[in-house]
């Protein structure tokens, strides 16, 4: 019984191409986020959607865009993916709002762009 | 200045000894502090929160916070292998939002 569970774990594709990272909940959480790890293993936020609803957009290029079908899920698509992009993608999931903010991260999907 | 600082290490500590973990934040409004451990090729998981001023242990973990000094602290007392891992501070910048800003890691290594 996976928390957060993310597919594929590993994508590797060329420059140019259109790829999609699909995340799922199981926890009941309200609130979803996107993260990349880069090399250096440095994490930093993307977007961050609660019910459904954009709440966090960081300086994200627009090749990538978010998709919440409803708040169980958040699937990331990447346009035109560019050399740039190889990193480790994680999804994460907290419950509610307010000052606790515990988030649960899935396993990762490793991308590679060649 | 960055958000979350920490030193990247790696940091070598004898195998029994007490690990210390140490990061800096620059929002003074900043009000909830977190650890994540991550084990080379894992996810992130979280370990430790504290939201007040003061220590605040479980088990062989401590996290410390001096929000005066802008400053939070992990502790790992009776060091053991499985403990070598990063070990990433994260920060919410301020009340209400809902935005968690991680430091770059602390490389642990625990040697038998």
């Amino acid at each position: 019984d996976t928390a957060v569970s993310q597919t594929p774990k590993y994508l590797v594709t060329q420059m140019g191409n259109d790829k999609s990272i699909k995340c799922e909940q199981n926890l009941g959480h309200d609130t979803m986020y996107w993260y990349k790890q880069d090399s250096k293993k440095f994490l930093k936020i993307m977007f961050s959607y609660n019910n459904k609803e954009l709440i966090i957009n960081e300086t994200v290029p627009n090749r990538f865009s978010p998709k919440s079908p409803d708040k169980a899920h958040l699937n990331l698509h990447i346009n035109s993916l560019e050399l740039g992009d190889s990193a480790v993608y994680f999804c994460a999931s907290r419950t509610g709002t307010g000052i606790g903010h515990e988030q649960y991260f899935g396993p990762g999907t490793r991308l590679t762009v060649t | 200045q960055k958000e979350v600082e920490q030193n990247s290490g790696p940091l070598s500590v004898p195998e029994g000894a007490i690990a210390s973990l140490n990061c800096t934040y620059s929002d003074r409004g900043s009000q909830s502090f977190f650890w994540y451990r991550q084990y080379s090729g894992k996810s992130p998981e979280l370990i430790m929160f504290i939201y007040s001023n003061g220590d605040k242990e479980d088990g062989r973990f401590t996290a410390q916070l001096n929000k005066a000094s802008q400053y939070v602290s992990l502790l790992i007392r009776d060091s053991q292998p499985s403990d070598s891992a990063t070990y990433l501070c994260a920060v919410i910048l301020r009340q209400g939002a809902q935005k968690l800003v991680f430091g770059q890691g602390t490389r642990l290594t625990i040697n038998p």
